[in-house]
């Protein structure tokens, strides 16, 4: 149980372009989704915080305008990356979590590669 | 704010040797601490964690961890590696302000020698 997907796994865009990731839970109901960044030999860098039906809640230094986050069902959010440039190419990888509070558990996806060129 | 040390960024090791991935952390109450495993261009996997009870805490793999107070700290060990071992390990805090937000370290890299 708890599975998590990510779609692509690999992606390659075009300076200018946007590119959207999804993240989907597959055998249970996502109340909070996670977004995090990770970079060659760093650590996980947290994104955004998603909860279903609401805006999501960005960490300081994360353009909202630029890492645009939608968390339409218990099951889906996407990640859009308006206007990529190269410094954006990374690792993106989402979580999930079928709590609101009172756990920190959550379940992670296998992560996208976005290499912008 | 939280905050998770894990000050070794490389490990090796010969297979079948015993290993112990420290982590340190800083949290002003009893804190929920985990530790992930990452392979190669993988997401993160769930080893254990530590939410209250017995200090000593069983995982997956043959990992444990044993969570110390009075040191702050939350060090994996495992008996015996195996070369599929061979990963980045995470050690994570479960940050304040609620939301299950969780504060990772920077990561170790383990790399077994056969």
């Amino acid at each position: 149980g708890a599975v998590v997907s990510q779609h692509p796994s690999r992606v390659i865009c075009k300076s200018g372009t946007s590119v959207k990731i999804e993240c989907r839970s597959l055998d249970f109901q996502a109340t909070t989704m996670f977004w995090y960044r990770q970079f060659p030999k760093k650590s996980l860098m947290l994104m955004a915080t998603s909860n279903e039906g609401s805006k999501a809640t960005y960490e300081q230094g994360v353009e909202k305008d630029k890492f645009l986050i939608n968390h339409a069902s218990l099951t889906l959010s996407t990640l859009t990356v308006t206007s990529a440039h190269p410094e954006d190419s990374s690792f993106y990888i989402c979580s999930a979590s079928p709590w609101t509070s009172g756990s920190y558990e959550q379940y992670f996806g296998p992560g996208t590669r976005l290499t912008v060129t | 704010a939280q905050s998770v040390t894990q000050p070794d960024i490389h490990i090796t090791v010969s297979e079948g040797a015993s290993l112990e991935l420290r982590c340190n952390y800083s949290y002003g109450a009893t804190p929920y601490l985990f530790w992930y495993v990452q392979s190669p261009g993988q997401g993160l996997q769930l080893l254990l964690k530590y939410f209250s009870g017995d200090t000593l805490v069983q995982g997956i793999k043959g990992f444990e961890a044993e969570f110390k107070r009075s040191q702050s700290s939350f060090n994996l060990r495992k008996p015996s590696v195996h070369w599929s071992d061979a990963a980045e390990y995470f050690c994570a805090v479960g940050a304040t302000g609620g939301g299950n937000k969780l504060t990772f370290g920077t990561g170790t890299q383990l790399k077994v020698e056969l």
